[in-house]
């Protein structure tokens, strides 16, 4: 099936720090999503994103849609230790989602 | 609710035994999905009801699962005989037509 390829697999930073991630495909999406996933948590939506080129900000979070629709990503800027999580990008195929494999982000205080 | 709701938060079950996991959309969401997490895994599509569409049962892994949706609302997820591999964290989804996916809290499956 359609895969999302996510990067990096995981991050250590130090609070403060600005963090980037994406996410890659070989396919075109029409959207990209971003999640951010706490320990025994669901995914929680954190950004949407519908047009090509679409740069939208949430607080600290800042994505964008790749001008190619191919590709995605997520800027956290000073970081804080409540951003500990696991964060995905999604977009959808047929209704139903699919997932990058994830970046785990560990922030020291 | 304000949210979707998953019940129960844990199960511990025998292998060979029949579980079953209960979803509660978010009320007015027509659309409801089930997916499954492995420990350090994304998430992986099982199945999806749209209002009264057929639903999409392309992602169960085998026959022993199989999901519902009563009334347009409530969704069970029952898996007959499990098997250690189905250990894993159940989720569960729904969002209004061409909305974004809301997450519910997941129910904790543990097959010994």
């Amino acid at each position: 099936g359609q895969q999302l390829n996510q990067s990096p697999q995981s991050m250590f930073i130090q609070e403060g720090e600005d963090v980037s991630m994406n996410c890659t495909s070989s396919s075109i999406f029409n959207t990209w999503l971003w999640y951010k996933q706490d320990p025994g948590e669901g995914p929680v939506l954190l950004i949407a994103l519908y047009k090509a080129g679409e740069l939208t900000s949430n607080g600290r979070l800042t994505a964008q849609f790749g001008i190619t629709r191919k590709d995605s990503f997520l800027n956290i800027s000073a970081s804080i230790p409540s951003d500990v999580g696991i964060y995905f990008c999604a977009a959808p195929q047929g209704g139903k989602l699919i997932f990058g494999q994830g970046t785990e982000l560990s922030v020291k205080p | 609710g304000a949210g979707v709701s998953q019940s129960p938060s844990n199960k511990v079950t025998e292998k060979g035994k029949d579980v079953e996991l209960r979803c509660d959309p978010i009320s007015g969401h027509t659309a409801l999905y089930w997916y499954r997490q492995s420990l350090g895994q994304g998430l992986e599509f099982l199945i999806y009801f749209q209002g009264n569409s057929a639903p999409d049962k392309s992602g169960l892994p085998s026959d022993r699962f199989s999901a519902e949706r009563t009334g347009g609302s409530v969704s069970t997820l029952t898996i007959q005989r499990t098997q250690q591999e189905d250990s894993a964290v159940y989720l569960c989804a729904s969002s209004s037509p061409a909305g974004a996916q809301y997450f519910g809290p997941g129910t904790r499956l543990t097959v010994l």
